[in-house]
């Protein structure tokens, strides 16, 4: 199976921060990385898929980075309503795991 | 609009069976592969099964490999698992989740979850 491993798993900054979250696999998953936002009581959502191509309605101040290993999710300016937990997941090998989660706090 | 709508939850002792259900709505569902993740109280998400879109292919993570059984009607464009022999720490929201048409996809639509209490 393949580990994903996140940090940091929390994470404190303010609005119009710019905060990066790291995503390492335990082997090449090529750029099959995927990142999901999941809010207090809510489902998660799909922010970036194949490690860097933007889901349809996500604001463009997400961005991601990477391939084979190691992978970046970048928020260039923090709004308000991205106080959230962010996964990473890699979709390379059926047994789709997740990483841990970094929760993104208010400062 | 494209929905997956869980049903099937509740409180059920350890040891016993529960069948939970996915109804998919807004999309060509026999098209597509099917998973279900779990997230146990305060915890992450968990892969828990895949099904592909005709039904002949499934997996499972190792945590619930011999007591967890994935199924779908396409007919019915309903998704479906099978869990017995429940333990505790299969206490969890279940999610069910649209994969993609193609094998590497993510999950691009997530239900609202439904939740398991295994408790006595």
């Amino acid at each position: 199976d393949i580990q994903m491993t996140q940090s940091p798993s929390s994470l404190s900054a303010s609005v119009g921060d710019r905060v990066t979250i790291t995503c390492r696999a335990s082997q090449s998953v090529t750029s099959y990385l995927n990142w999901y936002q999941q809010k207090p009581g809510k489902a998660p959502e799909l922010l970036i898929y194949t490690a860097s191509s933007l889901q349809s309605g996500v604001p463009s101040r997400f961005s991601g980075s990477g391939s084979g290993t190691d992978f970046t999710l970048t928020i260039s300016s923090l709004q308000p309503e991205d106080f959230a937990t962010y996964y990473c997941q890699q979709s390379y090998n059926t047994l789709r795991s997740f990483g841990q989660g970094t929760k993104l706090e208010i400062k | 609009q494209v929905q997956l709508v869980e049903s099937g939850g509740g409180v059920v002792q350890p040891g016993r069976s529960l069948r939970l259900s996915c109804a998919a709505s807004g999309f060509t569902f026999s098209r597509y592969a099917m998973h279900w993740v779990r997230q146990a109280p305060g915890k992450g998400l968990e892969w828990v099964s895949v099904l592909s879109y005709d039904g002949s292919n499934k997996d499972y993570a190792d945590s619930v490999k011999g007591r967890f059984t994935i199924s779908r009607d396409n007919s019915m464009n309903t998704l479906f698992v099978q869990m017995n022999s429940l333990r505790a720490e299969d206490t969890a929201m279940y999610y069910c989740t649209r994969g993609g048409l193609q094998p590497y996809d993510a999950f691009d639509i997530w239900g609202q979850g439904t939740m398991v209490t295994v408790s006595s």
